[in-house]
């Protein structure tokens, strides 16, 4: 089955303790991105990348950070969680340039 | 300052009648929009999309209608059903060398009662 993956789906921890949000995707995406969902905000892209090793800022990057060192795998890091980063996070994939895009269950982080 | 607008955060309909869904751009670059459906604890679904060169898509019982001239956007579902209940989103995006990024409007509720 053609899927997005993000683990954990729930997270609680504590402000300054770092920590990871993985994202992997079986259907040989090039274009990979991480969304952050906020109310009447709609979702808001955090960090994209077009292909392994080849990432970019969106329009949220403060306080996060990727990597993209397999095709098929975009984890989101968070070096030192604060409370303003408490959100339900998405990741999302897509062929080619990222138009139409597949996007996973979420994960609903909350800094203490 | 928001490019993307959905000005109604919900909007209830009756089931079989038609549910109109609005959305506003602002940067005339955008070439390319989407609709995502979003139900509780999942992931947006795509749903429809249309491109800046046509003014309809038509999919099933879901049309997206695109003014350029106005930059609004509009979401029809005829006859809505009480499976469609869900938070959709609008989405737009502007190609350029770095790729596409999506930029998403609020999200509007649509409830359909039996």
């Amino acid at each position: 089955e053609a899927q997005v993956t993000q683990n954990p789906r729930y997270l609680i921890t504590v402000t300054g303790k770092k920590l990871t949000v993985t994202c992997s995707q079986n259907m040989n995406h090039e274009y990979m991105s991480w969304y952050r969902q906020d109310p009447g905000l709609g979702l808001r892209q955090i960090y994209y990348s077009m292909n392994v090793e080849v990432t970019d800022k969106g329009d949220v990057p403060e306080g996060y950070k990727v990597s993209r060192k397999e095709k098929r795998n975009f984890p989101l890091i968070l070096e030192s969680p604060s409370p303003n980063q408490t959100s339900l996070y998405f990741c999302a994939s897509s062929r080619g340039q990222g138009r139409k895009q597949f996007f996973g269950p979420g994960t609903r982080l909350t800094v203490l | 300052d928001q490019q993307v607008k959905q000005n109604s955060p919900s909007l209830s309909v009756q089931e079989g009648r038609i549910s109109i869904l609005n959305c506003d751009y602002t940067n005339s670059m955008f070439d390319y929009f989407l609709w995502y459906k979003k139900y509780p604890a999942e992931g947006p679904t795509f749903l429809i999309s249309i491109s800046s060169i046509k003014d309809k898509n038509e999919d099933g019982r879901f049309t997206v209608f695109l003014n350029k001239s106005a930059k609004h956007l509009s979401l029809h579902i005829v006859p809505s059903q009480p499976g469609d209940s869900a938070v959709y989103f609008c989405a737009a995006s502007a190609f350029n060398n770095a790729g596409n990024m999506l930029t998403f409007g609020g999200g509007t509720r649509l409830m359909v009662k039996p």
